[in-house]
């Protein structure tokens, strides 16, 4: 068990909707990272927050945005889903504060998101 | 472009023998690697890491072995067990300032490990 934990650990909905992923960190980590896995595809990096605040972006669509709240739990938003939008979506946090502020991240056990 | 390639989609190997799991990078900023390990229906477990300042890092049965010059790492494992069947995913980062540690990753290699 990473520490990390994400809900739901699956959700199924229809093409135009939206939906939210949620993530806790490891128990203080100020670090929280989304990643979504295709079907074939390593996983991609979306976005990170650091304490609240965005820190780095990555492969993430406009139609996706995300927040970190003050308890350091994120919610990633997805809108007007496709069909492609349909993967596995994991959450990773680090950086304990403190604490060494390392690579090292510890992965949720993701969101599996299927659209029709 | 594809920064952290894993051209083995898979490997199988024979319980007590080693297993090597091969990995190349193309971006020379990246300073910092690591192995995950993935079951299906997890997430990604951090298994090892190492750093660009070292060749090698050890840790039980794990070791990585970084080359830098040819951009190169690989994990090996020895002796293999059967519960070390997964999906195994290289990863790196490189620093981009304050708290940013994105990380990169290849696709992985299924890695089956016969009794």
């Amino acid at each position: 068990d990473s520490g990390v934990t994400q809900t739901p650990k699956h959700l199924i909905t229809a093409t135009g909707q939206r939906v939210t992923l949620r993530c806790s960190p490891r128990s203080g980590d100020l670090s929280v990272y989304w990643y979504q896995q295709s079907l074939d595809q390593g996983l991609q990096f979306l976005i990170q927050y650091y304490n609240g605040e965005e820190r780095a972006k990555g492969n993430i669509l406009e139609r996706f945005s995300a927040q970190q709240f003050p308890d350091l739990h994120s919610e990633l938003n997805l809108s007007s889903l496709e069909l492609g939008d349909s993967a596995l979506y994991f959450c990773a946090s680090s950086a304990p504060p403190g604490g060494p502020v390392t690579d090292t991240q510890y992965f949720g056990p993701g969101t599996r998101l299927t659209v029709l | 472009d594809q920064q952290v390639k894993q051209n083995s989609p898979s490997l199988s190997v024979q319980e007590g023998r080693i297993s090597i799991l091969n990995c190349d990078y193309t971006n020379s900023m990246f300073d910092y690697f690591l192995w995950y390990k993935k079951y299906p229906a997890e997430g990604p477990t951090f298994l090892i890491s190492i750093s660009s300042i070292k060749d090698k890092n050890e840790d039980g049965r794990f070791t990585v072995f970084l080359n830098k010059s040819a951009k190169h790492l690989s994990l090996h494992i020895v002796p293999s067990q059967p519960g070390d069947s997964a999906v195994y995913f290289c990863a790196a980062s490189a620093w981009s300032g304050g708290s940013n540690y994105k990380l990169t990753f290849g696709k992985g290699t299924l890695l089956t490990v016969n009794p």
